[in-house]
């Protein structure tokens, strides 16, 4: 157990909907990463909040958006799903630019 | 822009047999991380490596960083059932950015 959770476990979604993704990060972490990994992939960076504050983002488009709150908890929106935006997301907490990133267990998203 | 590759993709091998998973990247890093993925789940740290040289062992598990050829290896020993798993290495980097750049993973089964 890593400390990190994410939810919820499992999603169903449309084509054309949107999505709330939430993680909390481990105690003691001020940073969260999020990443998609399709099937049979390694994880994709998606972006990275640092103290409520976007640091760095991914090759994803813009209806891929995130928040970090104060209590360093964070959110993945994704607006307009498309049926390629299947797939496992990965939340991950870290101390800054120290030490391994722990993950949560996931989000599997399905669109239909 | 940073690259990783692993290799093998897929390694089959027998119970107490050795074998080397090998992972490449293009630029400078900071870190080198190496995770384990079970099926349907996340992902499990296994070594963080930040120097040239670094050698870590955990079990029948041995990481080593060569940052001169920009090449870790994962060493297994003796394996077991236990060790079928999916493992990625992950590169950070250089610059603290904690934005990790995976490799595909090696689909890893031993059979008995």
């Amino acid at each position: 157990e890593t400390g990190v959770t994410q939810s919820p476990t499992h999603l169903i979604k449309t084509r054309g909907q949107q999505v709330t993704l939430r993680c909390s990060s481990q105690s003691g972490h001020n940073t969260v990463s999020w990443y998609q990994q399709a099937l049979g992939q390694g994880p994709q960076f998606i972006f990275q909040y640092y103290r409520e504050e976007e640091n760095g983002r991914g090759n994803f488009p813009p209806r891929f958006s995130g928040l970090q709150f104060p209590n360093y908890s964070s959110e993945l929106n994704v607006n307009a799903l498309e049926l390629d935006d299947s797939a496992l997301y990965l939340c991950a907490s870290s101390l800054r630019a120290i030490g391994v990133a722990f993950f949560g267990q996931g989000t599997r998203l399905t669109v239909v | 822009e940073l690259k990783v590759e692993q290799n093998p993709l897929f390694l089959s091998m027998q119970e107490g047999k050795n074998y080397t998973i090998y992972c490449n990247y293009s630029t400078t890093s900071d870190r080198l991380y190496w995770y384990r993925q079970d099926p349907g789940k996340s992902l499990e740290s296994l070594f963080v490596l930040l120097s040239n040289g670094a050698v870590k062992q955990e079990g029948r598990l041995m990481a080593s960083l060569d940052t001169k050829a920009r090449l870790s290896t994962l060493h297994i020993t003796a394996a077991v059932h236990d060790l079928s798993a999916t493992y990625f290495c992950a590169v950070a980097p250089q610059g603290g950015s904690e934005k990790l750049v995976f490799g595909k993973g090696t689909k890893l089964t031993v059979n008995p």
